[in-house]
């Protein structure tokens, strides 16, 4: 199975801060990265797939990059809506994993 | 608008069964593969099994594989996940996702339901 590590497991940051989420996985996975953005008690919401593409609806402040085992969500300038729990997720090949997660957290 | 309705999910004991079904509406049921994506209370996400559009292939995870079957009814628009044998590290919300599958086998979950609790205990 493909392991994917999130980091940091949490993050505290403050409205209006540029935030970096990084997502290595075990093996290469090309560009088939996923981000999604979960809240409490909701669904996860998908922000970036492919690994740079942003979802329709989703705010241009989103970005995702990287490829092959080294990929990263930034956020430019955080917003309160975006106080939440990331997760990364590979689809190269099953089983399809997630990574840990990141809660993001308002300083 | 893509709108995903869990429902089913109660407590059941240990080795118990129970069906997952996912209501879908909003978008061309029968073009799209479906996932079940689970979530243990307080933990992150789990992949639990895919089905394509035709049923023609399913996919499941080491956890589940032999005790849950994803079916699908595309005449009323909805997806199933048949849960055998069921044990306490069953206990999560399920949610139901349509997937999205595009170019070189690129797969997203780009809409999810909200979720159906299962609870395994005694």
């Amino acid at each position: 199975d493909i392991q994917m590590t999130q980091s940091p497991s949490s993050l505290s940051a403050s409205v209006g801060d540029r935030v970096t989420i990084t997502c290595r996985a075990s093996q290469s996975i090309r560009s088939h990265l996923n981000w999604y953005q979960q809240k409490p008690g909701k669904a996860p919401k998908l922000l970036i797939y492919a690994a740079s593409s942003l979802q329709s609806e989703v705010p241009s402040r989103f970005t995702g990059s990287g490829s092959g085992t080294d990929f990263t969500l930034t956020i430019s300038s955080l917003q309160l809506e975006d106080f939440a729990t990331y997760y990364c997720q590979q689809s190269y090949t099953t089983p399809i994993t997630f990574g840990q997660g990141t809660r993001l957290e308002i300083k | 608008e893509v709108q995903l309705l869990e429902s089913g999910g109660v407590l059941v004991q240990p080795g118990g069964s129970l069906r997952l079904s996912c209501a879908a509406s909003g978008f061309i049921f029968s073009g799209y593969a479906m996932s079940w994506v689970r979530q243990a209370p307080g933990k992150g996400l789990e992949w639990v099994s895919t089905i394509t559009a035709n049923s023609g292939t399913t996919y499941y995870s080491d956890s589940v594989k032999g005790r849950f079957t994803i079916s699908r009814d595309n005449s009323q628009n909805t997806l199933y996940l048949q849960m055998n044998s069921l044990r306490a590290e069953d206990t999560a919300v399920f949610f139901c996702s349509k997937d999205q599958v595009f170019g070189d086998g690129y797969i997203n979950f780009d809409y999810w339901g909200q979720g159906t609790l299962v609870t395994v205990s005694s």
